[in-house]
């Protein structure tokens, strides 16, 4: 069965200080797709990307940075230089295949808090 | 953009009440999701529709059940609530289907639901 695991609970950094949220997951599919989601305090969930197991290249968005390791089943999450808008809980998910459709596999999500 | 709406926002119900969370989108997607998150285990799905007029039972299916009225609506019903049903729910579309995994949901804004 697919897992995903976010190892870190909870993270406390102050302002400025960059950040690696973990993400290991399990799956025995050879292709599959690794998401990771933004909860902020308001609760809705928001997509931040989306990486096939394909596209081991890493990723920059601005501020935001993934490092996908195939060889180590990870798909960590960096933010630089955080700020206080940057506070939330963070769910890193996996793709699997249903009967029917497709399932998101959720990790139990880091809650990240920066302090100003 | 509506996206997807899902109401009500907020509900409170007495250990066997019944009730139905209504959920809708407008993105012409195949895929509709019904998800419960509860503290430190992320989401947890638990009924799916793959399309119009298919249903079938996620992770968590027990005390629930589910309707796709329309390609744009998919109600989750509680038929006799219990305190275990606790949670927050959210609903999640996606275009995707048994061959395309690579497609992000969309979520809802949430349901708080508390059943005392």
């Amino acid at each position: 069965a697919q897992k995903v695991t976010q190892a870190q609970t909870e993270i406390s950094v102050v302002e400025k200080e960059d950040v690696t949220l973990d993400c290991v997951y399990e799956t025995r599919d050879t292709t599959y797709y690794l998401f990771w989601y933004k909860q902020p305090p308001s609760g809705e969930l928001v997509f931040l990307i989306r990486r096939n197991s394909f596209d081991e290249q890493n990723e920059i968005s601005g501020r935001y940075s993934w490092n996908f390791q195939k060889s180590t089943s990870s798909f960590n999450f960096t933010i630089t230089a955080s700020q206080v808008v940057d506070s939330a809980v963070y769910f890193c998910a996996l793709s699997e295949a249903l009967n029917y459709g497709q399932n998101f596999v959720f990790g139990p999500g880091t809650r990240l808090s920066v302090l100003p | 953009n509506a996206g997807v709406t899902q109401t009500p926002k907020f509900q409170v119900l007495k250990t066997g009440q019944s009730m139905t969370l209504q959920c809708a989108q407008d993105m012409n997607h195949n895929s509709m999701y019904w998800y419960r998150q509860d503290p430190g285990m992320g989401l947890r799905l638990i009924y799916y529709s793959a399309s119009e007029g298919t249903t079938d039972k996620g992770e968590v299916p027990n005390g629930y059940n589910v309707s796709r009225l329309n390609k744009r609506e998919f109600s989750l019903r509680l038929e006799s609530a219990a305190p275990s049903q606790t949670s927050v729910y959210f609903c999640a579309s996606s275009e995707a289907d048994r061959v395309s995994l690579n497609t992000e949901a969309f979520f809802g804004q949430g349901t708080r639901l508390t059943v005392v």
